[in-house]
């Protein structure tokens, strides 16, 4: 069984330009969250999705972060416009239920620069 | 403001000894705590987990120990193995519904073989 797949693994892109990171859940679940890792803070949540509806955005930075989840098995994390603090490593985890004691299965992970 | 802190960046330990891995968190409403391990290029995966009804919780060669005074949990390794080296998160929530979970910033194993 597949697990989370995030795509791409890697971003290079220039300051001001869009960005769109993309996720596919695990079958079968409900629960969908957006981390970024940093040297400085770890993995810091940015925001929550339980059946495709955004339960806890507090951790989404500003407005240029936006989120969305158009079917229950696809979500996407957009940044317009990109800056240099940006630079990250974005994964996104799924579980099969709502509890936080719950195991969260995370993907690979998006590597961005933001040049 | 940090919540859960690992004050240890890295941690080299030689294969067969014991590696203890230190998380510490400033919130009194953390009741469920996890470690979770991160190989380069991957996610993290789910290691163990302890309620704080208990102080310890042991899997295999893995322990965690929780000490809820002080506001302090390790995670023990023993032996530790060449496969154990990795980024060790350990992580904080509130058990009940949704509750966000809190990471720290992670320990970087290193098992000498």
């Amino acid at each position: 069984d597949a697990g989370v797949i995030q795509s791409p693994r890697h971003e290079v892109t220039e300051m001001g330009q869009e960005v769109t990171l993309r996720c596919k859940l695990i079958s079968g679940h409900n629960s969908l969250f957006w981390y970024r890792q940093t040297m400085m803070r770890g993995l810091e949540l940015l925001i929550y999705f339980n059946n495709n509806v955004p339960i806890d955005d507090s951790g989404m930075p500003e407005d240029r972060f936006s989120a969305k989840m158009p079917n229950a098995s696809f979500s996407t994390l957009k940044i317009q416009p990109s800056e240099p603090r940006d630079s990250a490593v974005y994964f996104c985890a799924s579980s099969p239920y709502e509890r936080s004691t719950d195991t969260q299965y995370f993907g690979p992970g998006t590597r961005l620069t933001v040049l | 403001d940090q919540q859960v802190k690992q004050n240890s960046p890295s941690l080299s330990v030689q294969e067969g000894r014991i590696s203890i891995l230190n998380c510490d968190y400033t919130n009194s409403m953390f009741d469920y705590f996890l470690w979770y391990k991160k190989y380069p290029a991957e996610g993290p995966t789910f290691l163990i987990s302890i309620s704080s009804i208990k102080d310890k919780n042991e899997d295999g060669r893995f322990t965690v120990f929780l000490n809820k005074s002080a506001k302090h949990l390790s995670l023990h390794i023993v032996p530790s193995q060449p496969g154990d080296s990795a980024v060790y998160f350990c992580a904080a929530t509130r058990s009940g519904g949704y509750q966000k979970v809190t990471f720290g910033t992670g320990t970087k194993l290193q098992v000498i073989p």
